[in-house]
């Protein structure tokens, strides 16, 4: 049982552009939602992590929106560049040594040139 | 130095060998973590290793065997392999305790295949 769920599963986006991926959670419990970047053959590298109590954190293009009372949450990039296409993944955590990553399925973002 | 290293970067094993992965650190990070992953899926966690000792086994099969040699090192020992195991296993670390375990930083794979 997936306990963050995150769509879409693929987008295109064309240079320039805006990328939208959500995800929603269930577990109250969860105390961190990170972002992961995953490149072909490479290991995923966070992206950029935010708590309940933000509603938007932004880092240059990449920006986290959360909605806590309708347990969502969102990862925008801007102006999206051929260098973004990757796959990406939502999590969420406990926090309080939780050692434990729940994770998105994942979505793969083609940025068309 | 926030790098992970694994080696082999590819490994091709027979169902009747015996193989090993290897990891290695040098953030001073006490968790370190191996998590096998799928084309197209996320990371599925194997284990956790906190302080150099096993803390989480999220029920893997026994063909799989975790070492952790120092706070530096972890291995991947493997025997038996079933070629549904062929994967990419992905090493990563973090700090222990505290809330910054969701700050995992992952070496960059072994892709192994089991024929």
């Amino acid at each position: 049982q997936q306990q963050v769920k995150q769509s879409p599963q693929s987008l295109i986006v064309q240079k320039g552009g805006i990328s939208i991926i959500n995800c929603a959670y269930e577990n109250t419990a969860f105390d961190y939602f990170p972002w992961y970047q995953q490149f072909p053959g490479k290991g995923p590298a966070l992206l950029i992590a935010i708590r309940p109590d933000v509603s938007e954190k932004k880092e240059g293009r990449f920006t986290i929106s959360f909605n806590k009372s309708a347990k969502q949450f969102s990862l925008h990039i801007m102006d999206s560049q051929p260098g973004d296409s990757a796959t990406y993944f939502c999590a969420a955590n406990r926090g309080s040594n939780d050692y434990k990553l729940s994770f998105g399925a994942g979505t793969t973002v083609t940025v068309r040139a | 130095d926030t790098e992970v290293t694994q080696t082999p970067k590819h490994l091709v094993m027979g169902m009747t060998n015996k193989k090993s992965l290897k990891c290695e650190q040098h953030m001073g990070h006490r968790a370190m973590y191996w998590y096998k992953q799928k084309a197209k899926k996320p990371p599925e966690l194997m284990f956790v290793y906190s302080y150099e000792k096993l803390s989480i086994n999220e029920s893997v099969p026994s063909r799989f065997s975790p070492e952790c040699p120092n706070s530096s090192l972890l291995n991947l020992h493997l025997h038996a392999l079933q070629p549904e195991d062929s994967a990419l296993y992905l090493c990563a670390s973090s700090q222990a305790g505290g809330a910054r375990a969701y700050e995992q930083y992952f070496g960059p794979g072994t892709r192994l295949t089991v024929t």
